[in-house]
């Protein structure tokens, strides 16, 4: 079966530093790849969806990147604030027998300190 | 405007009771879902439903029936509950089944004692 993981469970930064949150995953070719942020009793809520043809993808102070061969996504805040701190999660998106699905890793918790 | 909703947002309920969670989406979409996140905050999908359709059931267990009776609804019925079944359950939304970003619900949380 599929497994997702992301790099810590918990990675503390300086505001103004530039976070960088990595999500590996095996056995499994996702067709997309999301990341989603979550806030301490909320839902997710989307962030970006990068294709698997795609090597980079940009929003705003979000980037994300999808290296198929490395089976890798790094997702980065630039010039990070503490209003970033939150729980961020990737998610595989199936393709084929799979398609409909979204499989979550666990998460890793960003912390912004002044 | 609230684009998924999720009744109650708190369900405390003993073994072996049988109860409810509501959900309803005001985007239009054709696609929803239920997940399950457990106290370590793994997050696993248990249904997915395109157009009334149930299209996924992630091997859960049969105490667990969705029923969407239109488009803008999928209710999650949950029978003989057990102290397992603590978690928080969100129900998502999305315009296709993949390659699109999911809308998620605030979640219930469901404890069982």
């Amino acid at each position: 079966s599929q497994k997702i993981e992301q790099n810590s469970e918990a990675l503390n930064i300086q505001e103004g530093k530039t976070a960088t949150l990595t999500c590996n995953y095996t056995n499994y070719s996702p067709a997309y790849l999301q990341w989603y942020r979550q806030d301490p009793g909320r839902g997710p809520v989307f962030l970006l969806l990068i294709r698997e043809n795609e090597k980079e993808k940009r929003k705003e102070r979000l980037k994300v990147t999808f290296d198929t061969t490395l089976k890798q996504s790094l997702f980065h805040i630039t010039a990070s604030q503490p209003a970033d701190s939150a729980t961020y999660l990737c998610a595989l998106d199936g393709r084929g027998s799979t398609l409909g699905r979204l499989y979550f890793g666990r998460g890793t918790q960003l912390t912004v300190w002044p | 405007d609230t684009a998924v909703s999720q009744t109650p947002k708190y369900l405390v309920t003993q073994m072996g009771n049988d109860k409810s969670i509501k959900c309803e989406q005001n985007l239009g979409h054709d696609t929803m879902y239920w997940y399950k996140q457990d106290s370590k905050k793994f997050l696993k999908i248990m249904f997915s439903y395109n157009n009334k359709e149930l299209i996924i059931n992630e091997t859960v267990p049969n105490r667990f029936s969705p029923k969407s009776p239109d488009k803008a609804h999928l209710n999650l019925h949950i029978n003989s509950l057990e102290l397992g079944d603590s978690a928080v359950y969100f129900c998502a939304s999305s315009q296709a089944m993949a390659g699109s970003e999911q809308y998620f619900g605030p979640g219930t949380r469901l404890t069982v004692t």
